[in-house]
């Protein structure tokens, strides 16, 4: 089956740093996406980790532990336009196939 | 500016009358798919399009069907939409399967069911 575990909820101030976390089980993984969706809005791509290891997008950074089965986005210097939705999601054994986890609401406060 | 776009943004229809929701995208990608999201929860894929080959997951129920009759445009048709249908509908596109990772989504559309 397939079954990304991650955090309901994540409260922070402005300026801060934030590490959401996620676990995973997925038949054939192949790479963890992150996704943001603000309310009302539509999911939008922020990362894809193929390898172990940090990959960095400006204030976002994710991060994969394919061993430990185990990834997290880092989002630093939060902004209140930062307070989303965030989903991690993997790909399955099967090619076109992505898996949501359930979402992190994060909440930035000034 | 390419883009994946969903009409109606907001369909509303009574228990049992069918009703179909439309997608078309203008990045000329491959891969097309429908997500069915709740609130508060993870969009759930429904089926995806590879060109014109189908792959529906196997808890998607028969009440929902699809049709892609070109590269630009997908349908999601519910033939008899129950109480528990009403939710958010998503459409994506990648650009391969191989790419299935990068997904670029339409702005939904919400059905309500009465």
């Amino acid at each position: 089956g397939q079954s990304l575990e991650q955090p309901s909820e994540v409260t922070a101030v402005e300026g801060a740093i934030v590490q959401i976390n996620c676990t995973y089980q997925t038949s054939g993984f192949y790479g963890l996406s992150w996704y943001q969706q603000h309310d009302g809005g539509a999911p939008t791509f922020l990362s894809y980790n193929a390898l172990d290891g940090l990959e960095e997008t400006g204030r976002f950074s994710s991060f994969l532990s394919r061993s430990d089965s185990y990834g997290y986005l880092l989002l630093q210097e939060l902004q209140m336009k930062d307070s989303a939705s965030y989903f991690c999601a993997g790909g399955g054994s099967t090619l076109g196939r992505l898996y949501f986890g359930r979402g992190t609401q994060l909440t930035v406060w000034p | 500016d390419a883009m994946v776009i969903q009409n109606p943004r907001y369909q509303v229809t009574q228990f049992g009358k069918p009703v179909t929701l439309s997608c078309s995208q203008t990045l000329n990608h491959n891969v097309m798919y429908w997500y069915q999201q709740k609130s508060s929860q993870a969009p759930k894929l429904l089926f995806h399009y590879y060109d014109k080959d189908f792959n529906n997951e196997a808890d998607t129920p028969d009440n929902f069907q699809s049709r892609r009759p070109n590269t630009s445009f997908c349908f999601l048709d519910i033939r008899s939409p129950g109480l528990g249908d009403a939710a958010m509908y998503l459409c994506a596109t990648s650009r391969e399967r191989t790419g299935s990772y990068e997904q670029y989504f339409g702005p939904g559309t919400r059905l309500t069911v009465t």
